[in-house]
């Protein structure tokens, strides 16, 4: 059975850092590309950041970029999310998804971990 | 970046209904777009990829048509388990999501 387990989301003051990890269980994790989606409370889905087998596909959301940074360690089956300079518009429910062998499609997603920016 | 116009962004319909549901591209994303059902407190759930192929497990009363720029989500006979928010998602060029389509009990 696949499983996505996110970690590391809180409460942090904006322009500090967070980073999210997301631990995969039940598939060959470094046969398949990953993403982190967000969604702000009441929201709809943002697609955030995509990073392909073996992290030589990457790609961010403009309102991200420069800001974020997508990794993964294909030998401890874990996708992070480094956030850097957060702002109170961060603030969401991120999701960890697997794609299937397409790139961008996304067919198993975790429960999400939420992260709040405010002072 | 390639933009996505999802409409109507809310749907009032009774069990029964035959329910449809648009999704514009800004440019031409051939046939990688996917559908996917939200219910609340819950991960988006994978119902239609490449445009019209109906991923395992899904009820056929849901079907996705279209290429290019012009998509529809079509629900056959609305049943009660289906109230819920649906998404397309481009996956041509990195990836989009549409604004999403709140479908309720009218």
């Amino acid at each position: 059975e696949v499983q996505l387990v996110e970690s590391g989301g809180g409460l942090v003051q904006p322009g500090r850092s967070l980073r999210l990890s997301c631990a995969a269980s039940g598939f060959t994790f470094d046969e398949y590309a990953m993403h982190w989606v967000r969604q702000s409370p009441g929201k709809g889905l943002e697609w955030v950041s995509g990073i392909g087998r073996y992290s030589g596909s990457i790609g961010f959301a403009d309102s991200v970029k420069g800001r974020f940074t997508i990794s993964r360690d294909n030998a401890k089956s874990s996708l992070y999310l480094q956030m850097n300079s957060l702002r109170p518009e961060d603030t969401a429910l991120y999701y960890c998804a697997k794609a299937r062998l397409n790139w961008g499609l996304l067919d198993y997603w975790g429960q999400g971990a939420l992260v709040t920016v405010s002072s | 970046d390639i933009q996505m116009t999802q409409s109507p962004s809310t749907l009032s319909a009774s069990v029964g209904d035959r329910v449809t549901i648009t999704c514009r591209a800004s440019q031409s994303i051939t046939n990688w777009l996917a559908w996917y059902q939200q219910k609340p407190g819950k991960a988006p759930k994978l119902l239609i990829y490449e445009a019209s192929r109906l991923e395992s497990g899904v009820p056929s009363r849901f079907s996705g048509s279209g290429s290019g720029t012009e998509f529809t989500l079509t629900i056959s006979s609305l049943q009660p388990d289906d109230f819920a928010t649906y998404y397309c998602q481009q996956y041509s060029s990195y990836s989009t999501f549409g604004q999403g389509t709140k479908v309720e009990i009218k």
